[in-house]
């Protein structure tokens, strides 16, 4: 079964901090990893999409990596405007398209 | 246009009401999803649709739900006889090519309380 967990659930870092935020995943042959970023009362918001280990993609103070196993999204020198939940989702194995999600982690960035 | 366009953005039923809940897919997107969004960002497919045919709809309640996309149309979800367990925002992105590409544009939710 297709799965994503992300890790952590919240994090709080203080302007300028750089940290990473998880995503582990179970799918049967990947075609592709997404990340999102959502703000409170919005609709997801598209960040990038990786497909295939060693894949990186950066926008910003945003960047993405992925390996077989999981994906990174390194935030590096954040500001508080970063402050969102990300969201981290892989297209299903069945010929649908449609996503699985993770939980998702919940960043907050103080000045 | 170039945004997917959902109404209303709130709704309050008490429980045994119907709702329906209007997705507008950016024009030339023949793909439209629908995503449950419950409590802890757990976003849950529940059907999809490529023009006005279902896609997939193995996400979706056997039981209450129901959902169409009609020519010139706007999408519509509906729930029969709501239940407090369905309060939730609801999502309905659109896309040109959902197999392949960046995934899909997402509107900005129908939050649906049950009271």
């Amino acid at each position: 079964e297709d799965q994503v967990t992300q890790s952590p659930e919240a994090l709080r870092l203080q302007e300028g901090e750089s940290s990473s935020l998880n995503c582990s995943y179970t799918v049967s042959g990947l075609r592709g990893l997404f990340w999102y970023r959502q703000d409170p009362g919005k609709g997801p918001e598209f960040l990038f999409t990786l497909y295939s280990a060693g894949e990186e993609k950066e926008k910003e103070r945003l960047k993405a990596t992925l390996t077989k196993k999981e994906s990174f999204l390194h935030i590096t020198a954040p500001k508080p405007e970063d402050s969102a939940t990300y969201l981290c989702a892989v297209r299903g194995s069945g010929n649908t398209g449609k996503l699985i999600f993770g939980q998702g982690t919940t960043l907050q960035v103080k000045p | 246009g170039e945004e997917v366009a959902q109404t209303p953005k709130h709704l309050v039923r008490g429980e045994g009401q119907k709702a329906k809940l209007y997705c507008a897919p950016i024009k030339g997107h023949s793909y439209v999803f629908w995503y449950q969004q419950v409590l802890k960002n757990e976003f849950k497919f529940l059907i999809s649709f490529q023009n006005e045919n279902v896609f997939d709809e193995t996400g979706m309640p056997k039981e209450r739900f129901s959902a169409k996309c009609l020519p010139n149309s706007p999408c519509s979800l509906e729930i029969q006889a709501t239940k407090l367990e369905d309060s939730a925002v609801y999502f309905c992105a659109s896309s040109q090519s959902p197999l392949t590409g960046n995934g899909y544009t997402f509107g900005s939710g129908t939050r649906l309380t049950v009271v």
